[in-house]
């Protein structure tokens, strides 16, 4: 079963505009999570993340929010710009012996920045 | 920039063959992970280690995937015999992981190798 969801397969967004990428978990002992963004032929490569203890965190253009009673977190860019259109994952893990080592994966989210 | 190097990039075999997949971690990351990435899963965690020792395998198939790692500058993940409903993308990826006292960096991953079994 699919612990982390990301419902939108795809995403259009004008340049300049918000991007608004989502995500739903079902696990409740996820409490860190990650959104990671993917070119082609390339590997992901980390674009921010956030503890279960906070329920913002913001860095440059890129902001999550996290709503741990509605298990959802979203990614806000803004402005949205071309070099934004990826390929976006969203990433979680719940604590264990090491920290919280050991992610599961969305589906991922392709956006589109229409210039 | 320092970079997770997998090696090769593209393998193309025919079902029934060994394929060997090879992960260089960034030096100093003390855990190595390997992930699958398929249209209907997205990516899948396969087996990781840490300080070389293997944590958990948990997400691979026993019966003809191994993963192991020599040394602290190679991991390798391999497939024998090979069968079509291995074709994807496969990453490695490595992270430092101080545990809660020295904290968790997140994981920097390989641009993947695409293996395609006919």
């Amino acid at each position: 079963d699919q612990q982390v969801k990301q419902n939108s397969p795809s995403l259009s967004v004008q340049e300049g505009r918000i991007s608004i990428l989502n995500c739903d978990y079902t696990n409740s002992m996820f409490d860190y999570f990650l959104w990671y963004k993917k070119y082609p032929a390339e590997g992901p490569t980390f674009l921010i993340s956030i503890s279960s203890i906070k329920d913002k965190n913001e860095d440059g253009r890129f902001t999550v929010f996290l709503n741990k009673s509605a298990k959802h977190l979203s990614l806000h860019i803004v402005p949205s710009q071309p070099g934004d259109s990826a390929v976006y994952f969203c990433a979680a893990s719940a604590p264990s012996n090491f920290g919280n080592e050991k992610l599961t994966f969305g589906t991922g989210t392709r956006l589109t920045i229409i210039p | 920039d320092a970079r997770v190097t997998q090696t090769p990039r593209h393998k193309v075999t025919e079902m029934g063959q060994e394929v060997t997949m090879r992960c260089q971690p960034i030096l100093g990351h003390n855990t190595v992970f390997w992930y699958r990435q398929t249209m209907m899963q997205g990516l899948e965690l396969l087996a990781y280690f840490r300080n070389r020792a293997p944590l958990d395998d948990s997400g691979m198939p026993k019966d003809r995937f191994s993963a192991e790692m020599p040394d602290a500058t190679l991991a390798t993940l391999k497939i024998q015999p090979s069968e079509p409903r291995d074709s994807a993308v496969y990453f490695c990826a490595s992270g430092f992981l101080g545990g809660r006292v020295l904290g968790n960096q997140p994981q920097h991953f390989g641009d993947g190798t695409r293996l395609s079994i006919l």
